[in-house]
């Protein structure tokens, strides 16, 4: 069972340049989100999907777009890729609203991004 | 916006000793959880405690929490160094999204 799958694993990019991070999840979970984690900064929601077919914004939405493709992928876009955007990017999957546990959150590896 | 802030920011102790981690929150919540991330990897859930329990246990692990001083401790007895991890509380709101705290960095050195 491999849980929340993200690709890649690290990624270099140079400034303006755009890319999409992947993540797919095997556990039938029906919300999916988008966190960025920075030094001291803690982690910070960039997007989420409650469900298939809705995606809502976070605390730190500008400059990312989401697609929740179906139940078990969800991608982050990054169309102009800026330096701030350097960071280590996680994918969570839960429940959903209407499990018992659902506030419980499973994460994958992560995505090691810098931006030149 | 962060909701819970974990205190201490980094704790460094031997092998064999007792850990403690304490999480303080603004708003009511109606669950706590908390979550360790070893480095360079995701953060794995450690436990959830709900706003009516006041003590929960998991092999080494208690947390306790006050809901009259809105704040939670986690508690690692007899740490290993396999303990080494930050460690951090997310709470809700009322959704059941949660909201996560800047971390605990904890070493246990053997």
């Amino acid at each position: 069972n491999a849980g929340v799958t993200q690709t890649p694993k690290f990624q270099v990019l140079k400034t303006g340049q755009s890319m999409t991070l992947q993540c797919a999840q095997d556990m039938n979970h029906n919300s999916m989100y988008w966190y960025r984690q920075d030094p001291g900064m803690g982690l910070r929601l960039i997007y989420y999907s409650a469900s298939e077919g809705t995606t809502d914004k976070g605390e730190v939405p500008n400059g990312y777009n989401v697609s929740r493709l179906n139940k078990r992928e969800f991608s982050l876009r990054l169309e102009s890729a800026a330096p701030s955007q350097t960071s280590v990017y996680f994918c969570a999957s839960s429940p959903g609203a209407q499990a018992i546990a659902k506030n419980i959150q499973y994460f994958g590896a992560g995505t090691r991004l810098s931006v030149l | 916006s962060q909701q819970g802030e974990e205190d201490p920011q980094a704790l460094s102790i031997q092998e064999g000793e007792n850990a403690t981690m304490n999480c303080s929150y603004k708003t009511s919540i109606n669950n706590l959880q908390w979550y360790r991330q070893n480095s360079g990897r995701g953060l794995v859930h450690l436990i959830l405690i709900r706003s009516n329990e006041r003590e929960k246990h998991s092999g080494r692990l208690r947390v306790t929490l006050d809901t009259s001083k809105k704040s939670s401790s986690l508690l690692i007895t007899a740490s290993r160094a396999a303990d080494t991890a930050s460690y951090f509380c997310a709470t809700d709101e009322g959704s059941y999204i949660p909201t996560f705290g800047r971390g605990t960095s904890l070493i246990v050195h053997p």
